[in-house]
């Protein structure tokens, strides 16, 4: 247990659907992210918010769009994805987004049908 | 392209062997770090190393860094079962506030 939530845990959605994932977080961090666990490929950052504030965005599609009401919470809102978004999706916190190490949520494992 | 590769991107031992796996980076870097994957779950970090430093210890764990070479490598002494995993390096950029994975290695350990 690490101290950061995920879910679900797993989400089976259809590419005309909208659904969310969220994740929680209640160590004080100041810094929160979303990476994309695909098979075969490296991690994926795609979304970096420090003090609630978007300071990352990867050239991520915009049928994903992330939301921070406040430092506790990140959420990632899907819609209209692909079948190659199946993946796992990950959060992570962080002290700050400086020279810190990242505590992970046990991941959302997405499947697009 | 990725900041941080990983070597070997696979490596089976038996229980009780070392297990070496290196990770080359090609930008300046604040720190690196080392993290375990199990299949299908989230990453728990294993050890931070900062540039200044050349080698740390946690456990049976070994981390050093060569900054002039751009490389670190993770020894795990005396492999359990339980090591099996998969391991990654991460390296947080001089400039800027990624903290970039590579492919990672994955470790199968034969009890």
């Amino acid at each position: 247990e690490t101290g950061v939530t995920q879910t679900p845990r797993h989400l089976v959605m259809g590419m005309t659907n909208k659904k969310s994932l969220k994740c929680e977080q209640h160590l004080g961090h100041n810094a929160m992210y979303w990476y994309k666990q695909s098979a075969k490929k490296p991690l994926e950052l795609m979304f970096v918010y420090s003090l609630e504030e978007r300071v990352e965005n990867n050239s991520v599609p915009s049928r994903f769009s992330p939301e921070c009401p406040n430092s506790s919470h990140l959420f990632l809102h899907l819609h209209t994805l692909q079948p190659e978004d199946s993946a796992l999706y990950l959060c992570a916190s962080s002290q700050t987004t400086g020279v810190t190490e990242a505590f992970f949520g046990q991941g959302t494992r997405l499947t697009v049908v | 392209s990725q900041q941080g590769e990983e070597d070997p991107q696979a490596l089976s031992i038996q229980e009780g062997e070392n297990a070496t796996m290196n990770c080359s980076y090609k930008t300046s870097i604040n720190n690196l770090q080392w993290y375990r994957q199990n299949s299908g779950r989230g990453l728990v970090h294993l050890i931070l190393i900062r540039s200044n430093e050349r080698e740390k210890h946690s456990g049976r764990l070994r981390v050093t860094l060569d900054t002039s070479k751009k490389s670190s490598s993770l020894l795990i002494t005396a492999s359990r079962a339980a090591d099996t995993a998969s391991y990654f390096c991460a390296t947080d950029r001089a400039a800027g506030n990624k903290l970039t994975f590579g492919g990672g290695t994955r470790v199968l350990v034969k009890p």
